[in-house]
């Protein structure tokens, strides 16, 4: 199956600090990825959608100023999380498709963020 | 607006059977996808239905009834392993996924 990265696993940082994180399509063209929040015990939230060469569709609620989303190229999206507070803490789960019709998306490991 | 509907946990007992159901109800469908995620991990896909019927995978079964907007996942020979939460999703007419809550599954010795 398709394989998707994200990268680091794992940030610690301090609080005002912004945090970049990387979502890959190893072995596929993604025309449109996904940036998800997972808080603990809950369900995935979708925050963006990100097509490939233009601006991000932002979910009602997320603030697009704080979460930059860049989807430069098929292969690589990514997201900013700008001044980041310690209620930004979470896990953040991305994932891509291969298109319209063909909508199953491929998940990346995810990004456990603490922010102290 | 749009809503999926999925017991919020279930638990079962190693070696049995446990069906997890899901209805939903929205703006046009395109297939309804069940995934697996164990905690602190990432999503993993089990299953996708777009027509009626029974889709059956190893020891993992998918059914769909678009008539009735409802959907159940069914695991068999329950493994130790297989706790996990239970994720169901409908791809809308836009093709946007609309994620349940998911069904966090305990299974016991």
């Amino acid at each position: 199956g398709a394989v998707v990265s994200q990268h680091p696993s794992r940030v610690i940082c301090k609080s005002g600090t912004s945090v970049k994180i990387e979502c890959r399509s190893l072995d596929f063209q993604a025309t449109t990825m996904f940036w998800y929040r997972q808080f603990p015990k809950q369900s995935l939230m979708l925050m963006a959608t990100s097509n490939e060469g233009s601006k991000a569709t932002y979910e009602q609620g997320v603030e697009k100023d704080k979460f930059l989303i860049n989807h430069a190229s098929l292969t690589l999206s990514t997201l900013t999380v700008t001044s980041a507070h310690p209620e930004d803490s979470s896990f953040y789960i991305c994932s891509a498709s291969l298109g319209r019709e063909n909508n199953e998306q491929f998940f990346g490991p995810g990004t456990r963020l603490t922010v102290l | 607006g749009q809503n999926i509907d999925q017991p919020t946990e279930m638990t079962a007992t190693e070696g049995a059977i446990v069906q997890i159901n899901c209805t939903y109800q929205t703006s046009g469908f395109n297939g309804l996808f069940w995934y697996q995620q164990h905690a602190g991990e990432a999503p993993t896909f089990l299953s996708y239905n777009v027509l009626d019927g029974l889709e059956e995978k190893g020891r993992f079964s998918s059914f769909l009834s678009r008539s009735k907007g409802y959907s159940y996942l069914l695991l068999k020979e329950l493994q130790m392993k297989d706790s996990a939460s239970y994720l169901c999703a409908v791809s809308d007419s836009n093709y946007q996924l609309i994620w349940g809550a998911g069904t966090k599954l305990i299974i016991k010795p």
